[in-house]
């Protein structure tokens, strides 16, 4: 079955640049969606369609997308970023969905 | 605005079928062109896509859960369900349920709050 791919854990100091991957075969097709989740609480969405902010989502959040491999940046990360990430996408049919196994950002 | 709130029992013992069920409050299930979704979250652990179902009644399922998994919708209670059977210990988690559009699918707007499910005799 299908699978993204992300690292378990990025760590950067307050007011760096922290960047989390995401690699799956069929991102040059279909688009990723990143999610935060902060403890206790249900995933909130940062970036859609490779790169697009929701309204009310920081700009510090930016997404990028190269072959296989989607980037989520948080430039000038904060304390109150710090949360697990998701990315989630589908396999190329469409129809089978897929959340990688999610990044825990540190920031201190 | 569009609220959802799962409800179900807790506690489920091995090998019987867990079942949830997913109100939608402040709008109508029928109206739109959504897909209604379940995602569970084992503790301490990641996100895991379960399987949704569209206002037209098709379903799509995770190829892992797909034999064990059926996902209907109540047009008249304003509700869709998860049924998951032959469960065991590793389908403890909490089952959240969401709406996605069809025109942007991978927004789940809104989520429901949560619920957690322990399989245990």
């Amino acid at each position: 079955s299908y699978e993204l791919t992300q690292p378990p854990s990025v760590s950067v100091s307050p007011g760096q640049t922290a960047r989390i991957t995401c690699s799956g075969d069929a991102l040059p097709k279909k688009y990723p969606y990143w999610y935060q989740q902060k403890s206790g609480q249900a995933p909130v969405l940062v970036i859609y369609e490779d790169s697009k902010r929701p309204s009310g989502i920081p700009e510090r959040f930016s997404g990028s997308s190269s072959g296989t491999m989607a980037t989520l940046t948080i430039s000038g990360a904060q304390v109150e970023d710090e949360a697990d990430y998701y990315c989630y996408s589908t396999d190329s049919s469409g129809n089978h969905w897929v959340f990688g196994g999610g990044t825990k950002l540190t920031v201190l | 605005q569009v609220q959802l709130q799962e409800s179900g029992p807790g506690l489920v013992k091995p090998s019987q079928t867990l079942s949830l069920t997913c109100t939608v409050s402040g709008g109508s299930i029928s109206s739109g062109s959504y897909y209604w979704s379940w995602i569970r979250q084992p503790a301490g652990k990641g996100l895991e896509w379960i399987g949704r179902i569209y206002t037209s009644g098709s379903t799509n399922y995770n190829p892992s859960l797909k034999s064990r998994v059926t996902i209907s919708v109540d047009t008249s209670k304003n509700q869709f369900s998860l049924k998951l059977s032959s469960v065991t210990a590793a389908d403890t988690a909490v089952y959240y349920c969401a709406r996605d559009p069809r025109w942007l699918p991978g927004w789940f707007d809104p989520w429901g709050q949560g619920t957690l499910v322990t399989v245990s005799s």
